[in-house]
């Protein structure tokens, strides 16, 4: 089965612990991204990744960290510094960054107690 | 901003009618991609045109780009309950970020 994987699918984080979100892919694709979608909201690029030990912030990167040690995978660390962190996150994946369509993970649900 | 913002933010039609949702863009693109989400899950891709076309077909989906008015419209023939979903329009810019706006929730009645 190809395609790109989220866990958890749920996560609850007390004020002031860092969180780490996993997206893996095995679509043998360069580009990886993460986004930020709150309720009824469009997706905000978070970071992303052209290839790999290389990383871009997006527009709203402060308060978060990535990294990209494998092609497969571009976990994200949410940080405390993340002021308002309860979010819907998706991460997505494309043949490469820029003019094709990008192939999305189920989502996790971060949600701060 | 340079979000793309969708019209209307929510549809509601019977089985059978057509959907048609529009959206707007204000930066200049390399093409324009239309994404479907379920409620709770993640985007699916449903079409993608380049900025040299103005219509395309995909099934039941016909989608039209008018670069001169940096606008796009999404048309669902013959819609079905199952099409219930939030259609996102994502223009890619020239450099190579998606803009997405905030979605047409779409509602088909049975």
């Amino acid at each position: 089965d190809g395609g790109i994987t989220q866990s958890p699918k749920y996560l609850f984080r007390k004020e002031g612990q860092n969180v780490t979100l996993s997206c893996e892919q095995n679509l043998n694709h360069d580009a990886m991204y993460w986004y930020r979608q709150d309720p009824g909201q469009g997706l905000r690029l978070i970071y992303y990744s052209q290839i790999v030990n290389d990383f871009q912030k997006g527009d709203i990167a402060e308060g978060y960290s990535v990294s990209r040690e494998k092609k497969e995978s571009f976990p994200l660390t949410v940080t405390s510094a993340q002021k308002n962190p309860t979010a819907f996150y998706l991460c997505a994946s494309s043949i490469e960054r820029g003019y094709n369509e990008q192939f999305f993970g189920p989502g996790t649900r971060l949600t701060v107690l | 901003s340079q979000q793309g913002e969708e019209d209307p933010q929510a549809l509601s039609i019977q089985e059978g009618e057509n959907a048609t949702m529009n959206c707007s863009y204000k930066t200049s693109i390399n093409n324009l991609q239309w994404y479907r989400q379920n409620s709770g899950r993640g985007l699916v891709h449903l079409i993608l045109i380049r900025s040299n076309e103005r219509e395309k077909h995909s099934g039941r989906l016909r989608v039209t780009l008018d670069t001169s008015k940096k606008s796009s419209s999404l048309l669902i023939t013959a819609s079905r309950a199952a099409d219930t979903a939030s259609y996102f329009c994502a223009p890619l810019d020239q450099g190579g970020k998606l803009i997405f706006g905030q979605g047409t929730e779409l509602s088909v009645k049975p």
